[in-house]
């Protein structure tokens, strides 16, 4: 049974910087194929992928995005980190990690989410 | 960078049938996913691989693509089928995992 969880600060204020942990369980990020991604939703608005770490150390990030956010993994922990530096109110949404199937490129499993705001 | 385009609402009398579509560029050639969303939870994937179900999923739902036009189809249309639905590929160009700006789907 695959699972995954986002932890992190409810709260975060502009220029800080947000660290958010993915933990899950059912799969290894040793295994073939296997990649954890970060996608978020703000409120009312559509979801916007963010980035995804791979098996092999691979990293792919939002172009749009890709100064301020870092991916990263802890394989025998289970956990994957994203960060993401200066933010700012338009950065709050709801954070969602979720496995991503290498093999048919599909997001396959959600975390429940994790609402962050970001106060100015 | 790769785009795809679903229509904002769709709307449908319970127990007919509702078509969202997702366009992009040659989306026949790549994999297409969707996601269903309801209100205040996470989304779940109901259709992947442009037509597969994954397990648990109702067979009221089915999906297909061709040409430049992928299509989520539900049957016998629901109550509990009100969501936002949206379709994800990987742009292998951009290295992107994209997804369509969701359909809402209301049960009339």
């Amino acid at each position: 049974q695959v699972t995954l969880r986002e932890s992190g600060p409810a709260l975060v204020r502009s220029t800080q910087t947000l660290t958010l942990t993915c933990s899950f369980s059912g799969f290894s990020l040793a295994s073939t194929g296997m990649c954890v991604t970060w996608i978020r939703q703000p409120p009312g608005r559509a979801l916007e992928w963010l980035a995804r770490i791979d098996w092999d150390d691979d990293t792919y990030y939002n172009i749009s995005l890709r100064t301020r956010l870092t991916i990263s993994k802890d394989t025998p922990k289970n956990q994957v980190v994203l960060t993401l530096t200066n933010v700012a109110p338009v950065d709050t949404a709801t954070y969602y990690c979720a496995r991503f199937a290498s093999a048919w490129h599909e997001v396959d499993y959600w975390g429940p989410g994790l609402l962050v705001t970001v106060s100015s | 960078s790769y785009v795809l385009t679903q229509p904002l609402s769709v709307s449908v009398a319970p127990g007919k049938t509702a078509e969202i579509t997702c366009a992009g560029d040659n989306i026949e050639s790549k994999s297409v996913h969707w996601h269903q969303q309801k209100p205040g939870q996470a989304p779940v994937l109901v259709i992947h691989r442009d037509d597969g179900r994954p397990s648990g999923i109702s067979e009221r739902f089915s999906g297909s693509n061709s040409g430049t036009t992928a299509t989520l189809t539900i049957s016998r249309v629901e109550a509990e089928d009100e969501a936002d639905y949206y379709c994800q590929v990987w742009d292998g160009s951009s290295h992107h995992v994209v997804f369509g700006g969701g359909t809402k789907l209301t049960v009339l």
